[in-house]
């Protein structure tokens, strides 16, 4: 079954506007969970890190004012796209790691198409 | 600078035929793992390979681990149709969580 979800699967809004994507792992407990933006047919581009209880990590050249993340409690992390433009439109997906096993393993959401007009 | 080069990019063949794709870096990783992503889902985790010279086989897929832990490859035996999607390479580094990915293969299998 699914370890890793994400809501919506799909949005589509004007641009200017805000929107919240949910990442929730379902089978264990995420200290730490990814968010990643992937065009298509390309590889995934790790956006920032998100920590539990703490500030998340950024990758060089993500505006962390732009890309808001949450990571409020041991299962759920979120991202806010924040005032929206075009060029905003990508393929958002998370990724959790367990706390036990091979720590550097990631489960990955289904994935989040986001669509700004 | 690209940290993990994946070849072939794009990879078209027939049912039935072999293929192999590599992952190539001049970093050690600590592990690496295969995914397979299909258009508008999230990748699929395949294997993850952590000791240097494993291999690992997953019925018509084998994953190789290079001794130096380096490099990797997985070859697929009698491709099918299903195995068409996005393969990726992702590895990591030390143990601060982050992977680090390829390019991706897109392979095309084709009836």
């Amino acid at each position: 079954g699914a370890v890793v979800s994400q809501h919506p699967s799909r949005v589509i809004c004007k641009s200017g506007t805000s929107v919240k994507i949910e990442c929730r792992s379902l089978d264990f407990q995420a200290t730490t969970m990814f968010w990643y933006r992937q065009f298509p047919k390309q590889s995934l581009m790790l956006m920032a890190t998100s920590n539990e209880g703490s500030k998340a990590t950024y990758e060089q050249g993500v505006e962390k004012d732009k890309f808001l993340i949450n990571h409020a409690s041991l299962t759920l992390s979120t991202l806010t796209v924040t005032s929206a433009h075009p060029e905003d439109s990508s393929f958002y997906i998370c990724s959790v790691t367990p706390r036990q096993g091979i720590v550097e393993t990631q489960y990955f959401g289904p994935g989040t198409r986001l669509l700004v007009l | 600078t690209q940290l993990l080069k994946q070849s072939p990019q794009f990879l078209s063949i027939q049912e039935g035929e072999n293929l192999t794709v590599y992952c190539n870096s001049s970093s050690v990783f600590s592990s690496l793992q295969w995914y397979r992503q299909e258009p508008g889902e999230g990748p699929v985790l395949l294997v993850t390979v952590v000791t240097g010279g494993e291999v690992k086989k997953l019925k018509r897929l084998t994953f190789q681990f290079g001794d130096a832990r380096k490099d990797s490859s997985l070859h697929i035996t009698a491709a099918q149709t299903g195995d068409t999607g996005l393969y990726l390479c992702a590895g990591a580094i030390g143990s601060n969580y982050k992977l680090t990915f390829g390019k991706g293969t897109l392979l095309t299998v084709n009836p």
